[in-house]
């Protein structure tokens, strides 16, 4: 157990539709980094927060947006979901350093249709 | 040319042998680098960081890093049924922004 939690766990949505996934950061880690992951890859840098502001994005559209709570929670939002968008999602906190290990949660399992 | 490469396998070896799995990068300021195993299904749990050259061994499991070849790699020895699994190198260039490869996928029968 890394002590990061992924909500929910599963989630069916339709092309256009818009989503929202939940993560709560292991105590005291201030930095929380969004990836995706289809099938047969690894997973891809989306963005990052530190202290509630983004701190590096990847090559993902504006439709993926982010937020970053005080209590070690975020979210990651997703507008107008394609069908592409189908992957596990994975949150993973660290401290700030870059030689800090990062620790990921379960992930959330996204299907678009 | 993709950033993290790695050979897909699939990489099958008897039990008891050891597994040998490569990764090279192409950003020279990395400085941090991470081999995650990745279950099906389930998330990548780090086995080990290294940020050094050279060799860092924990339990059966070596990493080796190379960074004037930018080359690291993993070795497992004893290898068991259990370690069948997804390996995933990453490497940080900065903080807890890892560009990971696409893995290679291990076998190990019995």
């Amino acid at each position: 157990e890394t002590g990061v939690t992924q909500s929910p766990t599963h989630l069916i949505k339709t092309r256009g539709q818009q989503v929202t996934l939940r993560c709560s950061s292991q105590s005291g880690h201030n930095t929380v980094s969004w990836y995706q992951q289809a099938l047969g890859q690894g997973p891809q840098f989306i963005f990052q927060y530190y202290r509630e502001e983004e701190n590096g994005r990847g090559n993902f559209p504006p439709r993926f947006s982010g937020l970053q709570f005080p209590n070690y929670s975020s979210e990651l939002n997703v507008n107008a979901l394609e069908l592409d968008d189908s992957a596990l999602y994975l949150c993973a906190s660290s401290e700030s350093d870059a030689r800090d290990t990062q620790y990921f949660g379960p992930g959330t399992r996204l299907t678009v249709l | 040319q993709k950033e993290v490469e790695q050979n897909s396998g699939p990489l099958s070896v008897p039990e008891g042998a050891i597994a040998s799995l490569n990764c090279t990068y192409s950003d020279r300021g990395s400085q941090s680098f991470f081999w995650y195993r990745q279950y099906s299904g389930k998330s990548p749990e780090l086995i080990m960081s290294i940020y050094s050259n050279g060799d860092k061994e924990d339990g059966r499991f070596t990493a080796q890093l190379n960074k004037a070849s930018q080359y690291v790699s993993l070795l497992i020895r004893d290898s068991q049924p259990s370690d069948s699994a997804t390996y995933l190198c990453a490497v940080n260039p900065n903080a807890g922004k890892s560009t990971f490869g696409d893995g290679t996928t291990l076998t190990v029968k019995p």
